[in-house]
């Protein structure tokens, strides 16, 4: 199984500043990865696939990066309803996994 | 556009089998190459990925559940189908349902299921006599 570890686990940021999260794979998912978002009450909205494809009307200050290991959600400028948690999940291997969450708070 | 509810009992008692169906609206479960997903989630914790079904009806299971899953699909109507046996309370979980699209693995050769789109609103099942 491969392991999803996101960090940190919750992220105090001001609306307007830069949001950046990390999720590490504990082997290679190559660019198989997604990020979701989820809201109270709310199912979880994907937000990018293949590492960094935004999907359809996702705004253009969620960017996706990285590949292998290593990957990162940045959020440019947050916005009032940005604030909620995000999770990553790896799909390179059938056993479909996902991370722990980050939350990102209001500071 | 695509969408996506979950229905069946909101409470299960322990030792009994959990079923869910999901019926799909806005497009056809059998004419397109997709993968359905079923995930849940306890209250207050993170997403758990359940198992898949191919349009073709193939199906991959997390292991961790496999010996107590089962994932069908009904074309007729549109829907695909749940069951959890056994359940205890620490299957206490928000249900969702979810479209996935296919990913073709060249070695081994396999079509698996990716990233999960839309989602279903949710349903949730508490494990309780």
């Amino acid at each position: 199984e491969i392991v999803m570890t996101q960090s940190p686990a919750t992220l105090s940021v001001s609306p307007g500043e830069r949001a950046t999260l990390s999720c590490r794979a504990s082997q290679s998912v190559s660019s198989n990865l997604a990020w979701y978002q989820q809201k109270p009450g709310q199912a979880p909205r994907l937000l990018i696939y293949g590492a960094s494809t935004r999907a359809t009307g996702i705004p253009a200050r969620f960017s996706g990066s990285g590949s292998g290991t290593e990957f990162t959600l940045t959020i440019s400028s947050l916005q009032s309803e940005d604030f909620a948690v995000y999770y990553c999940q790896q799909y390179n291997n059938w056993l479909l996994t996902f991370g722990g969450g980050t939350k990102v708070e209001i500071k | 556009q695509l969408q996506l509810q979950e229905s069946g009992p909101g409470l299960v008692k322990p030792s009994e089998t959990l079923s869910l169906t999901c019926t799909v609206s806005g497009g056809s479960i059998s004419s397109s190459s997709y993968y359905w997903g079923w995930i849940r989630q306890p209250p207050g914790k993170g997403l758990e990925w359940i198992g898949s079904i191919y349009y073709s009806g193939s199906t991959y299971y997390n292991p961790s559940l496999k010996s107590r899953v089962t994932i069908s699909v009904d074309t007729s109507k549109n829907q695909f189908s749940l069951k959890l046996s056994s359940v205890t309370a620490a299957d206490t979980a928000v249900y969702y349902c979810a479209r996935q699209p296919p990913r073709i693995v060249v070695v081994p050769a396999a079509i698996i299921p990716g990233w999960f789109d839309p989602w279903g609103q949710g349903t949730l099942v508490t494990v309780s006599s």
